[in-house]
């Protein structure tokens, strides 16, 4: 069953460094999602990605983040100054053309666990 | 601000019977609603999905939406010990709109 693949799966960075977290989403799909989750706390919606472009973004994503889809596979997110509040797990999600199968449900990879020291 | 209200118990369940989970949401404009599960230390899975008012059963598992009391449920029978995770409720509006988590509910089966 196709699957959407993270990587790495634990990410340990300096404060102020630069991060680049990777995923695959399922082939087929359409849209992307990333979304981070804080120990103890609940999954948070960070940006949507269609089209090659930003379609949605939250509060949380502000100009340390940014997203890429480098290739015809591949789906990043960056940060490029992280700081100790950026520890969280990180999850990509991906999902079908609504419009084209009436099915919107997003299927999440494994997630990146990214801690800052 | 979209919000998503669960209980977060937990909500401790024998063996076997019926588990009953229950979610509100302030949005009214949100157009689909998802079920997913969470283990400890683990991603979401999707379990349930339900788009229109009324009861949608996926084998032991039946979601139910009722719009205008802005309320989902997950009813899952003959509860297993392997059903003992946290269950997400999530709430969408259209296109790509994010996913609106609430807080999860800890679901327990005791054998």
């Amino acid at each position: 069953e196709p699957e959407v693949t993270q990587t790495p799966s634990h990410q340990v960075t300096q404060m102020g460094q630069e991060v680049i977290l990777r995923c695959v989403p399922i082939s087929n799909h359409l849209y992307f999602y990333w979304y981070r989750q804080i120990l103890g706390q609940k999954v948070e919606f960070l940006v949507s990605f269609y089209n090659n472009e930003i379609s949605e973004k939250s509060e949380i994503f502000d100009d340390q983040f940014s997203v890429e889809r480098p290739d015809g596979s591949n789906f990043t997110l960056k940060i490029r100054s992280t700081k100790l509040e950026d520890s969280a797990m990180y999850f990509c999600a991906s999902s079908e053309h609504f419009a084209f199968t009436g099915s919107n449900e997003q299927f999440f990879g494994p997630g990146t666990r990214l801690t800052v020291l | 601000q979209k919000e998503v209200e669960q209980n977060s118990g937990p909500l401790s369940v024998p063996e076997g019977a019926i588990a009953s989970l229950n979610c509100t949401y302030s949005d009214r404009g949100s157009q689909s609603f998802f079920w997913y599960r969470q283990y400890s230390g683990k991603s979401p899975e999707l379990i349930m999905f339900i788009y229109s008012n009324g009861d949608k059963e996926d084998g032991r598992f039946t979601a139910q939406l009722n719009k205008a009391s802005q309320y989902v449920s997950l009813l899952i029978r003959d509860s297993q010990p392997s059903d003992s995770a946290t269950y997400l409720c999530a709430v969408k509006g259209g296109g790509a709109d994010g996913l609106t988590f609430g807080k999860g509910t800890h679901l327990i089966i005791q054998p």
